[in-house]
This record gives structure tokens, C-alpha cells and sequence, in this order.
């Protein structure tokens, strides 16, 4: 399987903990995105990295958030001091840049709950 | 704030094709249309995209009015596989990226 791979797929917590995610992209693809998706709503977007440049970060990627892609590969998301409303689908997505017509082909995500 | 709408729910009767609707009144011309599907606890499956003509794959068509103010996402012979919540999505360019700005999506439920 080439697709976009994330690890854990589930993670288990306890408040005020530090957890650290993965993500894989698709081999060749140069753009990576994270998302967040709550219960019942549609994924919100976190943070953008075009190779190893971080470019973009949402006012939702609070200081206890960070994120890095070194050498443009894989990239992690790491929580630091987690929060119960930090409960959430965590998302990658990954695409190649096209001109336009990028598309956007996200992982199976990593659903973190924070007790 | 997403820049379509879209019916909370529907439901059709699998074999049957399911036609999922979309406004995007404030769409500019230079703006693809994104169709992804999320089946329950699982990532965005992408579907389709377009711009300007219909688009069809293995998995769907796109149909998109000549005005580009709404289009409809055509499942030509759904199965219980099909039911998911279906996301039409105008991808615009903010700041630096094409990120995705999710709305609430169509729940899709197929019955056998």
C-alpha cells in the first residue's frame, strides 16, 4: 500500500502528557497537511508544510503544538501538556504540487483521546 | 467558513443511483470543485474534482451547471459501502496553500 500512512492510530492519554504522531506521506509527494476533526464535525486545518518548510500554521495550532518535517519525509505533530478538549481525529494529508490541480489524499488518521 | 451548502441527509436505495447536491454561489473562476467521502472513524477519501466540464471516474461523476453555482456528485449504482458523509468542497488558495475548508458535509445512507 503507497498511501498515506499514520501512527498510532489510537492514542490513550492522561491529561497534561506530551504525545507525538506520525505521518508518512505518499513517496514523491512535496506537500503535507495536518487536520483536526471532533466528533460530529468536519476536519479543520492545522498546519501546511511544503517540503521541509512549516508555511502555514492555523490560529487553532496553539504553543503546545508543534509540528516538523525534517528533510521533507514523514513529518510529526507533537501535543505538548495535553488537554481534554485536545481529544480529536488527528489527520495528514499529502500531495503533489501540480500547478492547480493538487489534490489532497489524507491518511487513515490518529484518534487521540486525552483522560 | 466553507464556501458551500449542502443537505444535512439523504438516503437511497442501494442499485440505485444516488445524487448528491451542492451549492457554491460565490465560487470564482478559478476555483476546482472537491468531492471526498468519509466512511465512519476513517480519513477523507477523495472522489472527484472539476472546474469547468463534467468529470467522471471509476467512482463517480461530477456534473457542474454552466454557472459553476452548483454541481451534483452522481453515485450511479450505490451500495451499502456507499454510506458515508459525503464533503463538497470549493478549494480555494489562503495565505500560501490550497487547504481544504470542510463544512458539514451530506450524510448518505444506502438501504438495501
Amino acid at each position: 500500500d503507497t498511501g498515506v500512512s499514520q501512527n498510532p492510530r489510537h492514542k490513550i492519554t492522561k491529561r497534561g502528557q506530551n504525545v507525538t504522531f506520525r505521518c508518512d506521506p505518499i513517496s514523491e509527494h512535496n506537500r503535507l497537511y495536518w487536520y483536526r476533526q471532533t466528533l460530529g464535525q468536519g476536519p479543520e486545518f492545522l498546519t501546511y508544510f511544503q517540503n521541509e518548510a512549516q508555511l502555514e500554521k492555523s490560529r487553532l495550532l496553539s504553543d503546545r503544538f508543534s509540528a516538523e518535517r525534517p528533510k521533507g519525509s514523514f513529518s510529526t505533530l507533537e501535543i505538548q501538556r495535553t488537554e481534554q478538549g485536545d481529544s480529536a481525529m488527528y489527520l495528514c494529508a499529502s500531495s503533489l504540487e501540480l500547478f492547480w490541480e493538487e489534490t489532497q489524499y489524507f491518511g487513515p488518521g490518529t484518534r487521540l483521546l486525552v483522560l | 467558513d466553507a464556501k458551500t451548502t449542502q443537505p444535512p441527509s439523504m438516503d437511497c436505495a442501494e442499485g440505485r443511483a444516488a445524487n448528491l447536491p451542492c451549492n457554491h454561489s460565490t465560487i470564482s473562476g478559478n476555483e476546482y470543485v472537491y468531492w471526498y467521502r468519509q466512511i465512519h472513524s476513517q480519513g477523507p477519501q477523495y472522489i472527484i474534482h472539476g472546474l469547468k466540464n463534467n468529470e467522471t471516474n471509476e467512482m463517480a461523476s461530477l456534473i457542474i451547471t454552466e454557472d459553476r453555482k452548483s454541481s451534483t456528485l452522481i453515485l450511479p449504482h450505490a451500495t451499502l459501502r456507499d454510506t458515508a458523509v459525503y464533503y463538497c468542497i470549493v478549494r480555494v488558495l489562503m495565505d500560501s496553500s490550497y487547504k481544504l475548508i470542510f463544512g458539514s458535509g451530506t450524510r448518505l445512507l444506502v438501504r438495501p
